[in-house]
């Protein structure tokens, strides 16, 4: 199994450019989470999906953020227009079913630099 | 709401030492928690995990035990190696709030030879 892929790995952008993140979850799981990585903040649960409809967007820093799972093996999350506030380490993770103790699989993570 | 709180590093030790990462959390039901450790330029990847109370997980050398009564979950290695030098991250999962997962701030933790 390749486990979760993301792309790309790094962005480097300018203030208000459009940024989209993408990623692919593992075969067979219906739960995919994006989360956020800052020094400052720590690991921020951004949104997650269960089989592709969106469950909790609570995290989402502001209307500049949308994600979307068009279908059970693609998500991205889009940011427009960017702004260096938003630089961080993104990453996807998914997980095969919320049983009790059911692990989550991340990925490697998106490194996205906003100039 | 749920939270986890865990022992702020950095930490650094020798090889062979012993490490421990304490962990405790705050919940309204009956969480399941992880260890999540963090490799330099790296995902996440689950170290071990505890369903219910006096559970042990354990994986590569590493343990920790779901204390109800001190609501803890620290994790231990008897001696560890410059490949253990990572991020850890304590987390729960509480099944009566949503299936998310609850991250601590992580442990930086740096072995050297």
């Amino acid at each position: 199994d390749a486990g979760v892929i993301q792309s790309p790995r790094h962005e480097v952008t300018e203030m208000g450019q459009e940024v989209t993140l993408r990623c692919k979850p593992i075969s067979g799981h219906d739960y995919l989470f994006w989360y956020r990585q800052t020094m400052m903040r720590g690991l921020e649960l951004l949104i997650y999906f269960n089989n592709n409809v969106p469950i909790d967007d609570s995290g989402m820093p502001e209307d500049r953020f949308s994600a979307k799972m068009p279908n059970a093996s693609f998500s991205t999350l889009k940011i427009q227009p960017s702004e260096p506030r938003d630089s961080a380490v993104y990453f996807c993770a998914s997980s095969g079913g919320q049983v009790r103790g059911s692990q989550q699989f991340f990925g490697p993570g998106t490194r996205l630099t906003v100039l | 709401g749920d939270s986890v709180t865990q022992m702020e590093g950095p930490v650094t030790l020798s090889e062979e030492a012993f490490l421990t990462i304490n962990c405790t959390y705050t919940a309204t039901g009956y969480p399941s928690l992880f260890w999540y450790v963090q490799y330099p330029g790296e995902g996440l990847q689950l170290l071990l995990k505890a369903t219910k109370a006096d559970d042990k997980g354990s994986n590569k050398g590493f343990e920790a035990t779901y204390r109800k009564e001190t609501t803890s979950f620290h994790l231990e290695k008897g001696s560890v190696q410059v490949s253990d030098s990572a991020v850890y991250f304590c987390a729960l999962i509480d099944v009566s709030n949503d299936y998310k997962l609850s991250f601590g701030a992580g442990t930086t933790v740096t072995v050297r030879a």
